[in-house]
């Protein structure tokens, strides 16, 4: 299975600063159709997860573009530009490229 | 509107079976790969199984092989996931979601709100 890290695992931030979060994956995550499938997802307290942004980069409609996701083959970060209080929560990222699916551990971020 | 919502989580006995269900409703379900992810109390999140649109293929993580079965009804726009052999371990807030699928993995862009599932004697 396609080991997924996270770093760091808490996030202390202040409103207003960036923030960034790094993932790593245990291979490439180059997929043979030249797609890369590594997702974020954020998780407020007591809520269902949500996606973020998806093949590494492309942010979902409703998601702020203070949000942004960059990386390739094993390497992939999420930066905030500057962390709002509704930004609170667990940031996941999972790779879809190989069967299982796996999930990093999770980052959470605090104000 | 898109939804999803799950039910048929309760509290279970070691080895005891469960079946969790997910309406769905808002989309073309039959267009649509869909999987179970699950999360532990207090812990993250876990890719449990994905099926897709016709049923034909199935995919599961390891510790669910041979004990979770992912099915669908097409026609009544259906997701379910039937447990059996359940442990300790499996005791987890079971989330439904949608996956785009072919082109978009893994990008779950719809997530039901979750049943919990509690293994214990």
């Amino acid at each position: 299975d396609v080991v997924m890290t996270q770093s760091p695992l808490s996030l202390p931030v202040t409103l207003g600063q960036p923030a960034s979060i790094s993932c790593w994956s245990g291979q490439s995550l180059l997929y043979k159709d030249k797609n890369t499938y590594l997702n974020w997802f954020h998780q407020r307290p007591g809520q269902s997860p949500r996606r973020l942004i998806y093949k590494v980069s492309n942010r979902d409609s409703g998601v702020p573009d203070r949000f942004s996701g960059s990386g390739s083959g094993t390497d992939f970060t999420l930066k905030i530009s500057k962390v709002e209080a509704e930004d609170v929560g667990i940031y996941y990222c999972m790779q879809a490229t190989y069967w299982p699916y796996t999930f990093g551990q999770g980052t959470k971020l605090e104000i | 509107e898109v939804q999803l919502v799950e039910s048929g989580g309760d509290l279970v006995q070691p080895g005891g079976s469960l079946r969790l269900s997910c309406v769905t409703s808002g989309f073309r379900f039959s267009g649509h790969w869909m999987a179970w992810v699950r999360q532990a109390p207090g812990k993250g999140l876990e890719w449990v199984a994905n099926i897709k649109r016709d049923g034909q293929q199935k995919e599961y993580v390891d510790s669910v092989k041979g004990r979770f079965t992912i099915t669908r009804d097409n026609t009544e726009n259906l997701l379910y996931l039937q447990m059996s052999s359940l442990r300790a371990e499996d005791t987890a807030v079971y989330y439904c979601a949608r996956d785009p699928g072919e082109g978009v993995w893994g990008a779950f862009d719809i997530w039901g709100q979750g049943t919990t599932v509690t293994v214990s004697s």
